[in-house]
């Protein structure tokens, strides 16, 4: 039962290196999102997908690129990263609200430092 | 725009009931959520409560909703050290463009035994 699993769970990076965070679902969900969490400001919306092929930018998108790969991926890519993208970064899905309660399902969280 | 707000931090005692404030913006909001988070881990969901609804109760658990104050809160009964985490209030915006979740800043709950 692996609901959603995130790759990798732990990166140190160097200012300027880029990489790429996996996020890959297997309960048939329609949305996905990315979120970060920094002590004090709880979690911040990043991007998000509401369907296969759509995405959209949330509330703090700069810095950071996002693609639908599927409907099971959604990655999180930092082309240039900076010691301001120090945290933990979580990937969710559910289902769109409306006959559902819109429940987000995350994943246990990818702790990235960068130098 | 869109915000939630809550406390940081709430300590209490083993066996005293635990009471967790939220306030948010948005009048349009068609759920409302508690989530729990333990340590080194995601968020997992507590319990949510329909916004034409006053008040949800699931065992120890009893979230009220003031639509008017736009106020929620968490109540947990007999609170135990296992309930020792961080709580986050949330709200689901939907739109034309999908439907995506707003989180506070997450209540970090002590539990003294």
């Amino acid at each position: 039962n692996a609901g959603v699993t995130q790759t990798p769970k732990f990166q140190v990076l160097k200012t300027g290196q880029s990489m790429t965070l996996q996020c890959a679902q297997d309960m048939n969900h329609n949305s996905m999102y990315w979120y970060r969490q920094d002590p004090g400001m709880g979690l911040r919306l990043i991007y998000y997908s509401a369907s296969e092929g759509t995405t959209d930018k949330g509330e703090v998108p700069n810095g950071y690129n996002v693609s639908r790969l599927n409907k099971r991926e959604f990655s999180l890519r930092l082309e240039s990263a900076a010691p301001s993208q120090t945290s933990v970064y979580f990937c969710a899905s559910s289902t769109p609200s409306g006959g559902t309660t819109g429940e987000l399902f995350f994943g246990e969280g990818s702790r990235l430092t960068v130098l | 725009g869109e915000d939630v707000e809550q406390s940081l931090f709430l300590s209490v005692r083993e066996g005293d009931s635990s009471v967790i404030n939220c306030t948010y913006t948005d009048s349009s909001s068609t759920y409302l959520y508690w989530y729990k988070q333990e340590p080194g881990a995601g968020l997992q969901l507590l319990t949510y409560i329909f916004s034409n609804m006053d008040m949800k109760q699931d065992q120890r658990l009893t979230v009220l909703l003031n639509k008017k104050d736009k106020h929620l809160s968490l109540r947990i009964a007999d609170t135990q050290t296992g309930d020792s985490a961080i709580y986050f209030c949330a709200e689901t915006l939907g739109g034309t463009g999908g439907f995506k979740t707003i989180f506070g800043a997450g209540t970090r709950l002590f539990v003294k035994a």
